[in-house]
């Protein structure tokens, strides 16, 4: 069974810097790519990031680019998103999901980690 | 980056019902589009890919058509478990980006 679990959500001062993991299992990781989606409080989707099966190549959302670095672990089986400069803005429950193949849908999701931004 | 569009925002409906919504994308996805469906409090649930291929799992009153740049969900024969905010995700190109949400609610 896929499981996707984040963890690392927090309040943070307006300026701060937050990590947030993923931790995966019931598949082979490391075949798959990785991304991060967000969804404000009441309010949609967004995309935030995505990375390729080796962590060599990212991809991400004009909104969190140069603040915002995805990395992976193919050893731990864990994704990771680096929060800096964060803003009210990105106040928001972080959903970890698995890509359908390769650059693709997002098949399985995690329960989501909250992220909020806040003096 | 690709501009996705869902219509209506909201859609009011009956147990029964057979219901469209539509995703119109800034410019052609060939077939690269997902649907999702979110209830309250939990994560997204993809129902359809390659725009209309339905995920393992998926009842078959869900059917989706289009390519290109305009595409559409149907429901037909909305069941009480359908009453849901859908999204679409275009993934033909980064980033990748969702339209902004149908709300199916009870009429």
């Amino acid at each position: 069974e896929v499981q996707l679990v984040e963890s690392g959500g927090d309040l943070v001062q307006p300026g701060g810097s937050l990590r947030l993991s993923c931790a995966a299992s019931g598949f082979t990781f490391s075949d798959y790519v990785m991304g991060w989606v967000r969804q404000p409080p009441g309010k949609g989707l967004e995309w935030v990031a995505a990375i390729s099966v080796t962590g060599t190549t990212a991809y991400y959302a004009d909104s969190v680019k140069g603040r915002f670095t995805i990395s992976r672990d193919n050893s731990k089986n864990t994704v990771s998103l680096q929060m800096n400069s964060l803003s009210a803005e990105d106040t928001a429950l972080y959903y970890c999901a698995k890509d359908w193949g390769v650059n693709s849908c997002y098949d399985f999701w995690g329960q989501g980690t909250l992220v909020t931004v806040s003096s | 980056d690709i501009q996705m569009t869902q219509s209506p925002s909201t859609l009011s409906a009956s147990v029964g019902d057979t219901v469209t919504i539509t995703c119109r994308a800034s410019q052609s996805l060939s077939k690269w589009l997902a649907w999702y469906q979110q209830k309250p409090g939990k994560a997204p649930k993809l129902l359809m890919y390659r725009a209309s291929t339905l995920e393992d799992g998926v009842p078959v009153r869900f059917s989706g058509s289009g390519s290109g740049t305009e595409f559409t969900l149907t429901i037909s024969g909305l069941q009480p478990d359908d009453f849901a905010t859908y999204y679409c995700q275009q993934y033909n190109s980064y980033p990748w980006t969702f339209g902004q949400g149908t709300k199916v609610e009870v009429k």
